[in-house]
């Protein structure tokens, strides 16, 4: 029973294309998060999501468009990719916005822009 | 820049020895460190945490020793097992922009690797 989940776990798509990203967790957290592991394997923060509320946002591109219809998921629409956006998703949770310290991630989502 | 750093980004280790990993940061406004474990295909899995007001915490095997004048923290496993074997991250707290979120700045992660 998986706690984090993310779908697709790879995804290989073309120079301008727009896609998605899921992230649902069934631990009834509140508080969401996405990191992008880039080549150099480093693991940054994206955005937090509150209770479906934005309270992090890094400086992100603006093709990168978090969604979270209910506090259970939250989704990463990325617009026009682009070669350098090529790296690992992960998505997070953890049970409040202040248990930041212990943050349970997806497996990840590989994705490969060509 | 770099605000964690692991230097070694590999680290081997005989069965029942102890494995050292070792972190160091630049941001004196991190006041909790933690580390993490992932293995290959999976997402990291929280492992053990020290606020900056300690200096040691010990969690069965697991120590996390904390030296904040030199900047510097390290994990401690002992003793190693095979299934200790994975990439290992080190992760500083920080106030996002002062709105009362927390973030996490991880490092680049060791490997370590257990050898039977």
């Amino acid at each position: 029973d998986t706690a984090v989940s993310q779908t697709p776990k790879y995804l290989v798509t073309q120079m301008g294309n727009d896609k998605s990203i899921k992230c649902e967790q069934n631990l009834g957290h509140d508080t969401m998060y996405w990191y992008k592991q880039d080549s150099k394997k480093f693991l940054k923060i994206m955005f937090s999501y509150n209770n479906k509320e934005l309270i992090i946002n890094e400086t992100v591109p603006n093709r990168f468009s978090p969604k979270s219809p209910d506090k259970a998921h939250l989704n990463l629409h990325i617009n026009s990719l682009e070669l350098g956006d090529s790296a690992v998703y992960f998505c997070a949770s953890s049970q409040d916005r202040d248990s930041y310290y212990e943050q349970y991630f997806g497996p990840g989502t590989r994705l490969t822009v060509t | 820049d770099q605000q964690v750093k692991q230097n070694s980004p590999s680290l081997s280790v005989q069965e029942g020895r102890i494995s050292i990993l070792n972190c160091d940061y630049t941001n004196s406004m991190f006041d909790y460190f933690l580390w993490y474990k992932k293995y290959p295909a999976e997402g990291p899995t929280f492992l053990i945490s020290i606020s900056s007001i300690k200096d040691k915490n010990e969690d069965g095997r697991f120590t996390v020793f904390l030296n904040k004048s030199a900047k510097h923290l390290s994990l401690h496993i002992v003793p190693s097992q095979p299934g200790d074997s994975a990439v290992y991250f080190c992760a500083a707290v920080s106030e996002y922009s002062g709105a009362g979120s927390y973030q996490l700045t991880f490092g680049k992660g060791t490997k370590l690797s257990v050898i039977p």
